[in-house]
């Protein structure tokens, strides 16, 4: 079944740890997207990629990073996590020239 | 740049009651417009989409159309449950800007209660 799939879906943690967020999709789409949604509920572009080798900075600056070394695969580490990381992340993707995006069911990050 | 207000929130319905959120849109070219929905826990789902003017998108009860006169793409749905309880997001892609990113509203929390 064609999906999107983020791990882990809560995860709590100590300031400076590192930790990396997992995305993938089996949907063949090119384009994947990296979104913060903050308590009020808005969405905050943070990252996104055209495709394999391809990451691009989002709207809202973000102390994370992506990689893409594989189509449908789409990591997002924080080096030095802070409480002011704490959030939830949500992962989508879609085809290269097509506007719909398919959602992740997200990573709430806790900070401590 | 493109923007999207939609009403502010929350908004809290009986069920069966009619329901309007408004969304209103700025946008340079010409765009497709959206409505995503949020369960409690869960990631965005498309709820329904219009991709020109005069167009109706509906899914599950629930419509909306495309007034480019009035850029404005507005969800309404006739007799609301409490399972809609939700958070709803009005969306829009600028495809005349070739990114085909999307640019989304704060999102309209609704609760129905029984």
């Amino acid at each position: 079944e064609a999906d999107i799939y983020q791990t882990p879906r809560y995860l709590v943690i100590g300031t400076g740890k590192k930790i990396t967020l997992e995305c993938s999709q089996t949907m063949g789409h090119d384009k994947m997207y990296w979104y913060q949604q903050d308590p009020g509920m808005e969405l905050h572009l943070i990252h996104y990629s055209y495709g394999v080798n391809s990451t691009e900075k989002g709207d809202l600056s973000s102390e994370s990073t992506v990689s893409r070394i594989r189509t449908e695969h789409f990591p997002l580490t924080l080096e030095s996590a802070r409480p002011s990381h704490t959030s939830q992340y949500l992962c989508a993707s879609s085809k290269i020239s097509y506007n719909e995006q398919f959602f992740g069911p997200g990573t709430r990050l806790t900070v401590l | 740049g493109d923007s999207v207000t939609q009403m502010e929130g929350p908004v809290t319905l009986s069920e069966e009651a009619f329901l309007t959120i408004n969304c209103t849109y700025t946008a340079t070219g010409y765009p497709s417009l959206f409505w995503y929905v949020q369960y409690p826990g869960e990631g965005l789902q498309l709820l329904l989409k219009a991709t020109k003017a005069d167009d109706k998108g509906s899914n599950k009860g629930f419509e909306a159309t495309y007034r480019k006169e009035t850029t404005s793409f507005h969800l309404e749905k006739g007799s609301v449950q409490v399972s809609d309880s939700a958070v709803y997001f009005c969306a829009l892609s600028d495809t005349g800007a070739g990114s085909y990113q999307l640019t989304f509203g704060k999102g309209t929390k609704l609760s129905v209660i029984p």
